[in-house]
């Protein structure tokens, strides 16, 4: 079946260091692949997307490649911020004949925490 | 904001009280999910329901039961809980047969079990 290994947490980084959680994936089909963030106490959110091979989502200082060579979908920021502490779900939805099936696989979660 | 709303944000109800989780969308999706989530664990797919129908139940305990009485609003009736139940229930939608697959998802009901 489909799954999702993100890198082990906590990431603990000071305010304007560089960032980088890894995420990789197996999947049967052609999958969509997600970043969501949820804060302290907060539901999920969508950090960005990216659809198909090659694509850069983007948003917030955030960006991740879908990178179909070697199944990945790393998350980087050049300069994290305090208000960045949270947790980073890597995901994916599989897409098979050009339509989801609409169930996410999730990783783990990397717990990310930004000092001043 | 977000556009899946969940009421109430916080619950608190003892082993032998029955209450409910509320979630309504209003974008025209066909498909919606509950989800629970433990601390700092991913969420855990419990229920989907498309075109208003159950789709997939994974396996949860009857002391949950979901219920969709029409395209923008799904209910999550609660009963006999155990002190374990205790999590953020997570309600979500999206397109059926999208393209991205992408689910909106609310901001939770904390539940605490006594």
């Amino acid at each position: 079946g489909d799954s999702v290994t993100q890198m082990e947490g906590p990431v603990t980084l000071s305010e304007e260091a560089f960032l980088t959680i890894n995420c990789t994936y197996t999947a049967t089909g052609y999958p969509s692949l997600f970043w969501y963030v949820q804060y302290p106490g907060e539901g999920l959110q969508l950090l960005l997307k990216a659809t198909k091979a090659d694509d850069k989502g983007s948003n917030k200082g955030f960006e991740a490649t879908y990178r179909k060579e070697t199944t990945s979908f790393h998350l980087e920021k050049g300069s994290v911020q305090v208000s960045d502490s949270a947790v980073y779900f890597c995901a994916l939805s599989e897409i098979q004949g050009g339509t989801s099936y609409g169930k996410l696989t999730f990783g783990q979660g990397t717990i990310l925490t930004v000092h001043p | 904001d977000t556009e899946v709303t969940q009421t109430p944000k916080h619950l608190v109800m003892g082993m032998t009280n029955k209450k409910s989780l509320k979630c309504e969308q209003h974008m025209g999706h066909r498909a919606m999910y509950w989800y629970k989530q433990k601390a700092k664990k991913p969420p855990e797919l419990m229920f989907v329901y498309s075109y208003e129908k159950l789709s997939i139940n994974e396996s949860v305990p009857s002391r949950f039961s979901p219920e969709c009485p029409n395209s923008s609003l799904l209910n999550l009736h609660l009963h006999a809980l155990q002190p374990e139940d205790s999590a953020l229930y997570l309600c979500a939608s999206s397109q059926i047969g999208g393209l991205t697959g992408e689910l909106f998802f609310g901001e939770g009901s904390r539940l605490t079990v006594l």
